[in-house]
Parts: structure tokens; sequence; C-alpha cells
């Protein structure tokens, strides 16, 4: 089973430049979420979505835009890179609200 | 803010030793969970807690939820080299709204033979 699976898994950027990162999702969940993992920090929710075509903001959505066209899919877009926003950005999905959690393997994003 | 303080930051063991690690809150939580994240690797989760005072087991891992609802523990018997890694508390907060599930800052655990 893939279970969640995100592309790309490293990427740099320039200031500036946009990028979309993409998560798929094969358990068929309602729920997806996307985090960034900064040292010393855990994992902080940028943008989630309680499922096909619906978005809500989370803690760190500053920056970051998000689309759920299709259930199994949950993008998330940077439209101008920043510095601040080099971290790991992990993308997860779940079949009830807050609870047990599938993470993919992250995506590694540098912004120079 | 993150509410959630996890202890300790960091823990050197040797094989064959217990681990012990703890989660505290600013309120209350209705839900704690734990997770292990390998390195490289997007977390996985290990136990999940529902009920104040429950004890829960996954084999050589073992997670208390605090009767106070307000803080949780998690303990590693006889400790293994791939038990290497940052193993992260979660949980939503009884007063937040949904989705922000919080975690703590994880404790990095490092194995020496």
């Amino acid at each position: 089973n893939a279970g969640v699976t995100q592309t790309p898994k490293f990427r740099v950027l320039k200031t500036g430049q946009s990028m979309t990162l993409l998560c798929a999702q094969d358990m068929n969940h309602e729920y997806m979420y996307w985090y960034r993992q900064d040292p010393g920090m855990g994992l902080r929710l940028i943008h989630y979505s309680v499922g096909e075509g619906t978005t809500a903001k989370g803690e760190v959505p500053d920056g970051y835009n998000v689309s759920r066209l299709k259930k199994q899919n949950f993008l998330l877009g940077l439209e101008s890179a920043a510095p601040s926003q080099t971290s790991v950005y992990f993308c997860a999905s779940s079949y009830r609200p807050n609870e047990k959690l599938f993470f993919g393997s992250g995506t590694q994003l540098s912004v120079l | 803010g993150q509410q959630l303080n996890q202890s300790p930051q960091s823990m050197f063991i040797q094989e064959g030793e217990d681990v012990s690690m703890n989660c505290t809150s600013s309120s209350i939580f209705n839900t704690w969970l734990w997770y292990k994240q390998d390195p490289g690797e997007g977390p996985v989760l290990l136990i999940a807690l529902y009920k104040a005072g429950e004890l829960t087991s996954n084999g050589r891992l073992t997670a208390q939820f605090g009767i106070t609802r307000k803080d949780s523990f998690l303990n590693i018997s006889a400790s293994i080299p791939s038990d290497v890694g940052i193993y992260f508390c979660a949980g939503p907060g009884a007063t937040d709204s949904w989705g922000k599930l919080q975690f703590g800052a994880g404790t990095q655990v490092v194995v020496t033979p």
C-alpha cells in the first residue's frame, strides 16, 4: 500500500520563485493536512481540508495556499517563496479528524 | 502558540535501558497520541489514548493518559538500536477548534550499543 505520497522529496528555490507540493493518499480519507517541521518546534499545521473542495487555515497559513480539487489529492502552493519558508513539509491524512494521522515521508525545501 | 511541553528534549541511552518521556499541556486534552519519526521519514503513530487514566501498551512501549487530562507519559522498555528517532506527543485541545492537532517539540532518542 502506498499510503500518503509526497512529491518532490527535495527542492531548492530562489527567493520569489513559486512552486507546488503534491500530496496523494489512497486510503479514501476525508481529512488531509499540511504541516511544516522546524528544529525544536515540532509540527505546525499550515492548512487542512475536511473533504473534497474544502480548505481551512491552520496555525501558520501565511504565504501558503492550498487546493483540494479531488478527494485523494491535497496541493500546497508557495506563490513567492521566502527564506523563512525553508523547512520540511509533511502531508497527512486521516479517517477521522484529529486522530491517527498517516504522514507522507516529507519534502525538504530550501529557499535561498 | 504551542501549548504542549515535551521533555526531555533529547536522551542518550545505552541499549537495554528503559526510556521515559512525558508531555504536559496548559489545557485539558481529550486524546493523546504518541508518534515516532525515523530519520528522513514522516511520523508514524505508536499509541493512541482516549480516556483519563488509560494505560496502553504496544510491544515494549507503554503510554498513559494522565488523570488530570493535562499530561501523558511514554515508556520504552529494554531499548534497542531501532528505537532511535524522535518521539512526539500530540493531541487536540478540548477547547481548540477543529483541525488544530497540537504537537510537542519532540524527544530525540539516541541508543548506543
